[in-house]
């Protein structure tokens, strides 16, 4: 079936450096691609998106891009502080919302 | 606006017992949607709800698991008989397109 690969499963950072997650989808009619925060016992939070048409978004510290022939998209944290600790879960869409996957998740330590 | 409301937020029961949680989306959001969040692991699509309508409920134990949306609005998911594994975090969304916005979520523990 379709899946949602999300390495790694596990990053610790010291605060200032940068964070990258990976992720790899297999439904090449997604085009929707999410990245959610979700803190300890919390719900998840949208913290940024990007749509199959557009190769890179940012908005701030947070950056995500899109390889679309390669199924890949990666989301970049920059200047990491403390309060980014949290899991990070990525998502692949397809057209109108029908079906979304979402990776098993990126647990983020930001060391002070 | 406001969010996805869902109640209750913790649950108790012993395995074999029956529960329900219910979820109102946000105004105006058509689709809905169901996740089971096993401690650890990503959220898990149990069923999706256009309107009214089933979308997707390929992953629901149905003989269990059973969930409505009657008027399009509020939606209820139910469990009977619970077992020791349906111990997770039961997450509701909405969207209006395809951004999903999550309510609070029920933590379920099953003894």
């Amino acid at each position: 079936g379709e899946n949602v690969e999300q390495h790694p499963s596990t990053l610790s950072v010291q605060e200032g450096d940068s964070a990258v997650i990976k992720c790899t989808y297999s439904d090449s009619a997604s085009n929707y691609f999410p990245w959610y925060k979700q803190e300890l016992g919390k719900r998840p939070q949208l913290i940024i998106d990007i749509r199959s048409n557009v190769g890179e978004k940012k908005d701030q510290r947070i950056a995500v891009t899109l390889n679309k022939t390669a199924k890949h998209f990666s989301l970049h944290i920059t200047e990491t502080q403390p309060e980014d600790s949290a899991v990070y879960f990525c998502a692949a869409t397809d057209t109108g919302g029908f079906k979304t996957i979402f990776g098993a998740g990126t647990r983020l330590f930001v060391k002070a | 606006e406001a969010g996805v409301a869902q109640s209750p937020r913790y649950k108790i029961i012993e395995k074999r017992q029956s529960v329900a949680f219910w979820c109102n989306p946000i105004s105006g959001h058509a689709t809905l949607y169901w996740y089971q969040q096993i401690l650890g692991q990503g959220p898990k699509l149990l069923i999706q709800f256009q309107n009214n309508g089933v979308v997707d409920d390929s992953q629901l134990p149905k003989d269990r698991f059973s969930a409505e949306r009657l008027k399009g609005v509020d939606s209820t998911l139910k469990i009977q008989p619970a077992k020791l594994e349906d111990s997770a975090v039961y997450l509701c969304a909405s969207s209006s397109r395809d951004t999903q916005y999550f309510g609070p979520g029920t933590r379920l523990t099953v003894l």
